[in-house]
């Protein structure tokens, strides 16, 4: 099955500099890469996600790259506020006619924005 | 809409008792599924239905049921608790077709003593 693996586990900036998050994934077939922002106590809301026909992304301060010949996926947040801070989880998914449709999720970043 | 909701929010079980976790949706949804986030990690889907009267297992189904009798609820059974079960349960639903994104309920916090 699909293997998402999310690095650095922790990360912290200073307000204002930028963020990146790295993710690999493992099945070549995975066409869906999703882009979670998880509160404290909160549950997972989706903040940006990119397909596979397309290399780049982007929403005001966040932007999503996935190169799919190395099979991975970056998040990067610039102008980071204090409330940026947040785990942050990568996800990729296999979507087909049929199936399950279920995400595989990295094991979440956690970023903290220093003011 | 109300979105995904889940009851209870908070539930504590003693060894080898037995609950349901509930979970329903309002966005006439076909996809649903149950995720487990453990404290630190990611989320790993447990059971998931792609219809009514449709489930099937995900990554880490052992001692969990589910059932899927209507569109809207997707209840999770937990039989003979056991203290590796202690973690955040989240319910979640799509939507087949075009829209992509998976909607989470608030969560429910499972501990077993």
């Amino acid at each position: 099955g699909e293997n998402v693996e999310q690095h650095p586990s922790t990360l912290s900036v200073q307000e204002g500099d930028s963020a990146v998050i790295k993710c690999t994934y493992s099945d070549s077939a995975s066409n869906y890469f999703p882009w979670y922002k998880q509160e404290l106590g909160k549950r997972p809301q989706l903040i940006i996600d990119i397909r596979s026909n397309v290399g780049e992304k982007k929403d005001q301060r966040i932007a999503v790259t996935l190169n799919k010949t190395a099979k991975h996926f970056s998040l990067h947040i610039t102008e980071t506020q204090p409330e940026d801070s947040a785990v942050y989880f990568c996800a990729a998914r296999k979507d087909m006619d049929t199936g399950r449709r279920a995400l595989t999720f990295g094991s979440g970043t956690r970023l903290q924005v220093q003011p | 809409n109300a979105g995904v909701t889940q009851t209870p929010k908070f539930r504590i079980l003693k060894i080898g008792q037995s609950m349901t976790l509930q979970c329903a949706q309002d966005m006439n949804h076909n996809y649903m599924y149950w995720y487990r986030q453990d404290p630190g990690m990611g989320l790993k889907l447990i059971y998931y239905s792609v219809g009514a009267g449709i489930t099937d297992k995900g990554e880490v189904p052992n001692g969990y049921n589910v059932s899927r009798s209507t569109t809207e609820d997707f209840p999770l059974r937990l039989e003979l608790a056991a203290p590796s079960q202690t973690s955040v349960y989240f319910c979640a639903s799509s939507y087949q077709g075009l829209t992509y994104e998976q909607y989470f309920g608030p969560g429910t916090r499972l501990t077993v003593t």
